[in-house]
């Protein structure tokens, strides 16, 4: 079955610095790849998701990358604020067999202000 | 107002008590899921299903079981052959192949 490795499982930065978190796959017939926040306390909610016929897709101060080739996968978020500070998953699906998504470990993500 | 309803939000369990676990959403979704988040972990996937009266297995079923007699429900029975059954658990919906929309959760403590 799929498994998806994230890392950094945490991550500090100062406010307005970028950070990225990245992730790898690895069940090649993947397809879909999104990236899902949870606050303290919260439900996880989608930020922003990508799908194998795009490498790129932004959105404002967030942005996501796929290289299907090396089965990897990362989220970069620029001027990060400290609303920005959350628990971010990565999760990876595919089209066929299992169409259920596979979360990642989690990445805690700290904006000092 | 829609949306997904998990009930209870907290539930204290006895050990060798099942308990049930309520999901249901008014989406229209024919896709539910049921995850189990523990501290520093990522959601694993318990049970799905993409449509009534089916239902399959996820990565960490043993201990639970499901339905889905319904569209808009999928209760999860957690029984008392779940050895560690504390945890927070998500319930989410979708239209298949799409983007899971989660419940607010409902935490499980075994006393």
């Amino acid at each position: 079955g799929e498994n998806v490795e994230q890392h950094p499982s945490t991550l500090s930065v100062q406010e307005g610095d970028s950070a990225v978190i990245k992730c790898t796959y690895s069940d090649s017939a993947s397809n879909y790849f999104p990236w899902y926040k949870q606050e303290l306390g919260k439900r996880p909610q989608l930020i922003i998701d990508i799908r194998s016929n795009v490498g790129e897709k932004k959105d404002q101060r967030i942005a996501v990358t796929l290289n299907k080739t090396a089965k990897h996968f990362s989220l970069h978020i620029t001027e990060t604020q400290p609303e920005d500070s959350a628990v971010y998953f990565c999760a990876a699906s595919s089209a066929a067999g299992r169409r259920a998504l596979t979360f990642g470990s989690g990445t805690r993500l700290q904006v000092q202000p | 107002d829609g949306g997904i309803t998990q009930s209870p939000k907290y539930l204290f369990r006895k050990e060798g008590q099942n308990v049930t676990l309520s999901c249901e959403q008014n989406l229209n979704h024919d896709a539910m899921y049921w995850y189990r988040q523990d501290p520093g972990q990522g959601l694993r996937l318990i049970y799905y299903s993409q449509i009534v009266n089916d239902f399959q297995k996820g990565d960490i079923a043993e201990g639970y079981s499901v339905s889905r007699e319904k569209k808009e429900s999928f209760p999860l029975t957690v029984t008392s052959a779940q050895k560690n059954p504390t945890a927070f658990y998500l319930c989410a919906s979708s239209i298949v192949a799409g983007e899971l929309f989660f419940g607010e959760g409902s935490r499980l403590t075994v006393l």
